[in-house]
């Protein structure tokens, strides 16, 4: 089925581990983002991509980075995990409306 | 203040209600406005995509857009068990990159 896919489904770290989470969308859209979802907070951007080859810092950019690899795959890495990452990762792909992958749950420890 | 307000919740309807969830927002260059659904453990899911003012129906689902009063709307006819989900109101800018998100409505419909 076309649409976003996010891998790891589940993940826990310990902090100061690094990782990094995978997104590819097949649907040919330009527009990527990253966004992480905590209890009372909603959705927060961290990174998005308006197309291949850019990458710009959204409302809670600190402690992540990202890359565009090509127009299917934009992922996320966690340098240095703290627990304050502890939560929910979404990525989206867009031609108008958002769609969404199934997340990723992080835990760091 | 945050950009968007949702009140979180939750509500609990009996089944065949009508459910009526609202977002205010502060900026008035807001000019898309989108309905998702989230199931537990789930992604969220659009539901309804509307430009600028008035009404979108589609289905049991009708959106409604008040921009002179800052205010979204989605109203659920007919409510069922399966409606039970989380719903998000998320809007943007013209020529806007990204959707800015209400923190979400917890609706429980009630056999």
């Amino acid at each position: 089925n076309a649409g976003v896919t996010q891998t790891p489904k589940f993940q826990v770290l310990k902090t100061g581990q690094s990782m990094t989470l995978q997104c590819a969308q097949d649907m040919n859209h330009n527009s990527m983002y990253w966004y992480r979802q905590d209890p009372g907070m909603g959705l927060r951007l961290i990174y998005y991509s308006a197309s291949e080859g850019t990458t710009d810092k959204g409302e809670v950019p600190n402690g992540y980075n990202v890359s565009r690899l090509n127009k299917r795959e934009f992922s996320l890495r966690l340098e240095s995990a703290a627990p304050s990452q502890t939560s929910v990762y979404f990525c989206a792909s867009s031609e108008g409306g958002y769609t969404f992958g199934s997340g990723t749950r992080l835990t760091v420890v | 203040q945050k950009e968007v307000e949702q009140d979180p919740g939750p509500l609990s309807v009996p089944e065949g209600a009508i459910v009526s969830l609202n977002c205010t927002y502060s900026n008035s260059a807001f000019q898309y406005f989108m309905w998702y659904r989230q199931y537990s453990r789930k992604g969220p899911e659009l539901l309804m995509y509307t430009y600028s003012s008035g009404n979108k129906e589609d289905g049991r689902f009708t959106a409604q857009v008040d921009k002179s009063s800052k205010y979204i709307s989605l109203f659920i006819r007919d409510s069922q068990p399966s409606d039970s989900a989380t719903y998000l109101c998320a809007m943007r800018y013209s020529g806007g990159n990204q959707f800015y998100f209400g923190t979400g409505t917890s609706l429980t419909v009630i056999p």
